[in-house]
């Protein structure tokens, strides 16, 4: 596999269930990143990971918990969500977290919180 | 204040023909990049063109070209010889190096669609 990549690209959840969202990139990139993107709203930054050290939390709620054992993966863990939250989820990845490069970015998990 | 302004929610375009899809940012830092992405309606955000504050040249890839005015602080992508392919949403995006905080922190727009008509 090249790029990255996403798991599931699709969700359904209840407000009370738990469900995790998975990133994995093959570019040798040392940074992460989640994204939102709601309807009609520009895309947010949620959180930042570079050299699987957490650098920036864009004032996410605690129902979601980001998580990186390695430069290679990424992990979303969702609990306890509002309908709100129905989205697309993004993961990027960049060279590291300070230098010029562009991201990259996976296909997206499309959730739907009901 | 927006950083990253997208005046136009949506534009058609006739196949073949050039669009130009309009950005306008705001950043008080010497030192920023600029970057428009491409989001087909599977979703991923696909990289298209990068322009550096620095860079005295407009940036060019392929059909792609990034019309670059610092004084007006303006960054207008420009898509030649339009193709059905082209139909998507675009966001133009700018990251400020000089706020150490800000890391590669992208900040973006409220994108444009665009639908290529045959």
């Amino acid at each position: 596999e090249t790029g990255v990549t996403q798991t599931p690209r699709h969700l359904v959840m209840g407000m009370t269930n738990k469900k995790s969202l998975k990133c994995e990139q093959h570019l040798g990139h040392n940074a992460m990143y989640w994204y939102k993107q709601s309807a009609k709203k520009p895309l947010e930054l949620m959180f930042v990971y570079n050299f699987k050290e957490q650098t920036e939390n864009n004032s996410v709620p605690s129902r979601f918990s980001p998580e990186c054992p390695n430069s290679s993966h990424l992990f979303l863990h969702l609990h306890t969500l509002q309908p709100e939250d129905s989205a697309l989820y993004l993961c990027a990845s960049s060279q590291d977290r300070d230098s010029a490069y562009e991201q990259y970015f996976g296909p997206g998990t499309r959730l739907t919180v009901t | 204040a927006q950083k990253i302004t997208q005046t136009q929610p949506g534009m058609f375009v006739q196949e073949k023909e050039a669009v130009t899809l309009d950005c306008t940012y705001d950043t008080s830092d010497q030192s920023y990049g600029l970057f428009w992405y491409k989001q087909p309606s599977s979703g991923e955000m696909i990289f298209l063109i990068y322009q550096g504050s620095y860079d005295e040249q407009n940036a060019t890839e392929g059909r792609y070209s990034l019309n670059f005015q610092k004084a007006r602080k303006s960054a207008n992508l420009v898509i030649s010889a339009s193709q059905l392919g082209d139909s998507a949403m675009y966001f133009c995006a700018m990251r400020e190096v000089g706020i150490k905080a800000a890391g590669n922190k992208l900040t973006f727009g409220g994108g444009t669609r665009v639908l290529v008509k045959p």
